[in-house]
């Protein structure tokens, strides 16, 4: 089992709609990162939480710690929203270990 | 702020030689990062090093390799290249390292081709 596993892998949407990812990890972690990445392989930092939500823009990313459990949420998506986006959580050691992402298609 | 520089973008190679990669950090961000993505592995951490000392290293042999300079500066080696190489390399720095909530900037990653 891997040690971070996401949902869906593949998600398609219509412009305008509600869309949550999911990141499920099994290890102690001192923080979780969600990252983009589009096509050519540029890859940006979304946010970076250690606890509760952080909100930029329509982007919402929320971690319950307990749970071990993190959701992305893109609030009225849009196509430039298209992208593969990857879960990553930072444990023993200091090193990142990065979910198999997923990707999004938001249609017109 | 100019962002994480990597050179070269693009690479061929064949099986046997070696390669090495650059990545420029962040003015001010002592932290450099290597992580290799490939189709079937995904993303996966190669090493870290900050103040010119490898913090942390993934699980990946000896012929993977790097260093950084005392400008942060950092460059990645891999030796005797087989097929499975074949990934984008991606470089990513932050200000400090080893500390947990430092935000990672990346870089636009060199894709290596091995023949």
């Amino acid at each position: 089992k891997n040690e971070v596993e996401q949902s869906p892998q593949n998600l398609t949407a219509q412009e305008g709609e509600f869309i949550t990812i999911n990141c499920s990890y099994s290890v102690g972690i001192s923080a979780l990162h969600w990252l983009q990445q589009h096509p050519g392989g540029g890859i940006v930092s979304l946010f970076m939480l250690s606890s509760g939500k952080k909100k930029h823009g329509r982007l919402i990313a929320t971690i319950n710690i307990q749970e071990k459990h993190s959701s992305l949420h893109i609030t009225a998506s849009h196509p430039r929203d298209s992208a593969v986006y990857i879960c990553a959580v930072r444990a023993a050691g200091n090193k990142l270990t990065f979910g198999g992402g997923t990707r999004v298609l938001v249609k017109p | 702020k100019a962002g994480v520089t990597q050179t070269p973008r693009y690479l061929i190679k064949t099986r046997g030689q070696q390669v090495t990669l650059s990545c420029s950090p962040i003015s001010g961000h002592r932290s450099v990062s290597w992580y290799q993505q490939t189709p079937g592995q995904g993303l996966q951490f190669l090493f870290e090093y900050f103040s010119e000392t490898q913090r942390n290293k993934g699980n990946f042999p000896g012929r993977f390799s790097g260093r950084q300079f005392s400008n942060s500066r950092s460059e990645m080696n891999v030796s005797t290249l087989e097929l499975g190489d074949s990934a984008l390399y991606l470089c990513a720095s932050s200000l400090e390292g080893g500390v947990s909530y430092n935000e990672q900037f990346f870089g636009p990653g060199t894709r290596l081709t091995v023949l």
